[in-house]
């Protein structure tokens, strides 16, 4: 049962657009959601993440919003670079002090110069 | 301040074997995380230990252990190796503090392959 679902396994852009990567969750224990940028031979690194208390958080150029009833997050980079080349990962877990992680499957982005 | 580090990087083992990965957490955190990461999927958790005492554990058979020393650093142990087990093994270490959200820092992994 995969209650972490990233349905894109992967995503060109344009250098300078917008990228969306999207996620849906099913487990409404779920409060807190993170994203993790993944390079080749490298562990996972945090990017951004958001409460259930809010709707949105922006850390410079990537916005995580989050849309509760829809179960549903996004994260927005804009402009984007091929810096951002990578492997997206969503992740999950409720609020507070548990640090499970429940992760999706993951999207490749690919920015295109 | 050093992040998390995995030993070793690679490493091939034969099934029905055994092998011990080993985890230094970040200065200051004492909880560490383990999961697998099976090709295209994304990380699954393995089990968590806190201060030294497993705390939480995923859909993983006996044969994964781990333990926690005094320092926070920890091992993962597989016993009766499977071709099944061959996967990326991930760390993570954290300091959860009560009704505050804290991110977990990833080591670069363990690569595993089982023939």
């Amino acid at each position: 049962d995969q209650q972490v679902k990233q349905n894109s396994p992967s995503l060109s852009v344009q250098e300078g657009r917008i990228s969306i990567l999207n996620c849906d969750y099913t487990n409404s224990m779920f409060d807190y959601f993170l994203w993790y940028k993944k390079y080749p031979a490298e562990g996972p690194t945090f990017l951004i993440s958001i409460s259930s208390i809010k709707d949105k958080n922006e850390d410079g150029r990537f916005t995580v919003f989050l849309n509760k009833s829809a179960k549903h997050l996004s994260l927005h980079i804009v402009p984007s670079q091929p810096g951002d080349s990578a492997v997206y990962f969503c992740a999950a877990r409720p609020n507070f002090g548990n640090e499970k992680l429940t992760f999706g499957t993951g999207t490749r982005l690919t920015i295109i110069p | 301040e050093t992040g998390v580090t995995q030993s070793p990087t690679h490493l091939i083992k034969t099934r029905g074997q055994q092998v011990t990965l080993r985890c230094s957490s970040q200065s200051g955190h004492n909880t560490v995380s383990w999961y697998q990461q099976a090709l295209g999927q994304g990380p699954q958790f393995i089990f968590q230990y806190y201060r030294e005492e497993e705390n939480g554990r995923g859909n993983f058979p006996p044969r994964f252990s781990g333990l926690q020393f005094p320092n926070y650093s920890s091992e993962l142990n597989v016993n009766a190796l499977e071709l099944d087990d061959s996967a990326l093994y991930l760390c993570a270490s954290s300091f959860p503090r009560q009704g505050v959200n804290t991110e977990a820092f990833f080591g670069q992994g363990t690569r595993l392959t089982v023939v």
